[in-house]
């Protein structure tokens, strides 16, 4: 079957840094995709990682290992407005679809 | 820059009830996608579209219809709404390869 795996809530501080998880089991692999989506709006694009390492964006960096099935999203310098829901997805290997994960609540403390 | 507009934004629909939602892009994406977010479940693709006049099943496809008869437009339709069927509604386009999906506000659907 096809699963991916994240924690459903975490809690940092502002100013902090947090690293969200992501294991995946799926039929073939053609890319992981991480998006942040704030309560009641679409979800939008983060990161996209296809081979093993590290993507640096600004203030969020992504990695993947594809040996491993398992990537995490870091987030620096932690604001209020980080407080989001963030996705894992998948594309499968048809290169089509996408499999999502539940998402991981962030909640960011003053 | 209206990038992937969906209609409408809010519904409320009885038991047996009939409706189509309505998914527009103006990027020239030859993917098209419907999802249902559910609490707890994460984002579940109903079905999708690789190129005009093409549709396949998702994960969750029964008691959903979808036509993509022009390359801008991506339908769904719900044939006999159940309560089940309430949620939010996400339609999404994508270039093919190595390209990130682009979604739409989202509708929500309520069926009682």
């Amino acid at each position: 079957g096809q699963n991916i795996d994240q924690p459903t809530e975490m809690t940092a501080t502002e100013g902090a840094i947090v690293q969200i998880n992501c294991t995946y089991q799926t039929s073939g692999f053609n890319g992981l995709f991480w998006y942040q989506q704030h309560a009641g709006e679409a979800p939008t694009f983060l990161s996209y990682n296809v081979l093993d390492g590290l993507e640096e964006k600004g203030r969020f960096s992504s990695f993947l290992s594809r040996s491993k099935g398992y990537s995490y999203l870091l987030l620096k310098e932690l604001q209020m407005k980080d407080s989001a829901s963030y996705l894992c997805a998948v594309r499968d290997g048809t290169q089509y679809k996408y499999i999502f994960g539940t998402g991981t609540r962030l909640k960011v403390l003053a | 820059n209206a990038g992937v507009t969906q209609t409408p934004k809010f519904r409320v629909l009885k038991t047996g009830q009939s409706m189509t939602l309505l998914c527009a892009q103006d990027m020239n994406h030859e993917y098209m996608y419907w999802y249902r977010q559910d609490p707890g479940m994460g984002l579940r693709l109903i079905h999708y579209s690789v190129g005009e006049g093409t549709t396949a099943k998702g994960e969750v496809p029964d008691g959903y219809n979808v036509s993509r008869l022009k390359k801008q437009n991506f339908l769904l339709g719900l044939e006999s709404a159940a309560p089940s069927q309430t949620s939010v509604y996400f339609c999404a386009s994508s270039l093919p390869q190595s390209q990130p999906q682009h979604f739409g506000d989202g509708t929500r659907l309520s069926i009682l």
